[in-house]
């Protein structure tokens, strides 16, 4: 129940293509979402986050959309560039009750030139 | 820059032995993180400090132990080492936030190798 699953564990994008990761929990104390991105030799950096009450996010090529029904949310990176190549974490954290910070397995994305 | 500073970068030791790893969170952060990082294992929380206190455990082995300073420095204990250690630590800070949850800022971790 504290698991949060995330496909697909690697993905290869065209430049300029579009590039899509789901995650999905089933704890529904979770109520906040943040995807990380992460390159190699750094730690992960947050890229944007949505919390449950939202069904979709954007910041720039950066989308996040939510379903609250389904316990699913997924990233997805328009106009994909070859800098984008990284790899990428979704998380899930609740302070309801006792504190979780439950993190995906990752996804590393390479965008081809 | 995350402003998350971990020390040292590199650590390499032998099995049984112990090490002390260390974080300086962002300034104003009282939040203090630290998650292990393995092949198969991804990104695992294993405790967070709220100004100087334990405020959850994730899965943290009873040979580890953390604690935050008066400074909000934070150690990550590591004792016993196994070759199963081997990992990527990472820590991070986040804005004191109540009940709300806020980002957390990584550092670049300390990796760990136990020959």
């Amino acid at each position: 129940q504290q698991q949060v699953k995330q496909s697909p564990q690697s993905l290869i994008v065209q430049k300029g293509g579009i590039s899509i990761i789901n995650c999905a929990y089933e704890n529904t104390a979770f109520d906040y979402f943040p995807w990380y991105q992460q390159f190699p030799g750094k730690g992960p950096a947050l890229l944007i986050a949505i919390r449950p009450d939202v069904s979709e996010k954007k910041e720039g090529r950066f989308t996040i959309s939510f379903n609250k029904s389904a316990k699913q949310f997924s990233l997805h990176i328009m106009d994909s560039q070859p800098g984008d190549s990284a790899t990428y974490f979704c998380a899930a954290y609740t302070t309801s009750g006792t504190y979780k910070y439950i993190f995906g397995t990752g996804t590393r994305l390479k965008v081809l030139a | 820059d995350s402003g998350v500073t971990q020390t040292p970068k590199h650590l390499i030791t032998a099995t049984g032995q112990r090490v002390t790893l260390r974080c300086s969170p962002r300034s104003g952060d009282l939040s203090v993180y630290w998650y292990q990082q393995s092949l198969d294992q991804g990104l695992q929380f294993l405790i967070q400090y709220y100004n100087g206190e334990e405020r959850a455990k994730g899965n943290i082995l009873e040979r580890f132990s953390a604690q935050q300073f008066p400074d909000l420095h934070s150690e990550l204990n590591l004792s016993s080492l196994e070759l199963g250690d081997s990992a990527l630590y990472f820590c991070a800070s986040s804005h004191p936030a109540g009940v709300v949850n806020q980002p957390q800022h990584f550092g670049d971790g300390t990796r760990l190798s136990i020959l």
